[in-house]
């Protein structure tokens, strides 16, 4: 079975600086999606980026980027500029191409603070 | 504006009653999901459905019943078997179960006393 680690359970970012939330994952599958997904406050899940595993190109979005390394099972995310609304908590998930559920399977998240 | 909507936002109940939380789509997607989400805990998958009049047990169905009568709608009732059904619940959708992203909706906290 898929399973996702997040180590830090809490980080911490000045404002403006940088910072690099970790994810890594288990599998036997060789294609899956990978996700970061944003939960403020209002509890409301928003995907920040996403990543397929067959390309090699780690994903961009804005001030988001991952650094994702397929042979550590590694899936990295850095927020760059860090705002005070990025302040939430951060989950990584992993979801396969196939089997039959397609659902995405969590980490238990990391909960991001940013200082003014 | 598409998107996902859930209500109610809040709801509240009494053990050993049975409660329907509805999760409503109007963005065109096949399928559907619904997760729970315990404090200190990533989402859990109860139910999830392909297409119309088709759906399948997630990881901790036992206690929870779905339904799939219309694309747009997939209510989730949570019955007086649910040992522990105090948590909060969200409901996603995505083009396909096999395609990238599901979107979510804000989801409905649920409390049982």
């Amino acid at each position: 079975a898929q399973t996702v680690t997040q180590s830090q359970p809490e980080m911490s970012v000045q404002e403006a600086e940088t910072v690099t939330l970790s994810c890594t994952y288990d599998t036997s599958e060789s294609d899956y999606y990978l996700f970061w997904y944003k939960q403020p406050p209002s509890r409301q899940m928003i995907l920040v980026i996403r990543q397929e595993a067959y390309k090699q190109q780690n994903a961009t979005e804005n001030r988001f980027s991952v650094n994702f390394q397929k042979a550590a099972k590694s899936f990295s995310l850095k927020i760059s500029d860090s705002q005070l609304g990025d302040a939430a908590m951060y989950f990584c998930a992993y979801k396969g191409y196939g089997g039959s559920q397609g659902n995405l399977i969590f980490g238990k998240g990391t909960k991001l603070s940013v200082k003014p | 504006d598409g998107g996902i909507t859930q209500s109610p936002k809040y709801l509240f109940r009494k053990e050993g009653q049975n409660v329907t939380l509805s999760c409503e789509q109007n963005l065109n997607h096949d399928a559907m999901y619904w997760y729970r989400q315990d404090p200190g805990q990533g989402l859990r998958l109860i139910y999830y459905s392909q297409i119309v009049n088709d759906f399948q047990k997630g990881d901790i169905a036992e206690g929870y019943s779905v339904s799939r009568e219309k694309k747009e709608s997939f209510p989730l009732t949570v019955t007086s078997a649910q040992k522990n059904p105090t948590a909060f619940y969200l409901c996603a959708s995505s083009s396909g179960i096999f395609l990238g992203e599901q979107y979510f909706g804000p989801g409905t906290r649920l409390t049982v006393t």
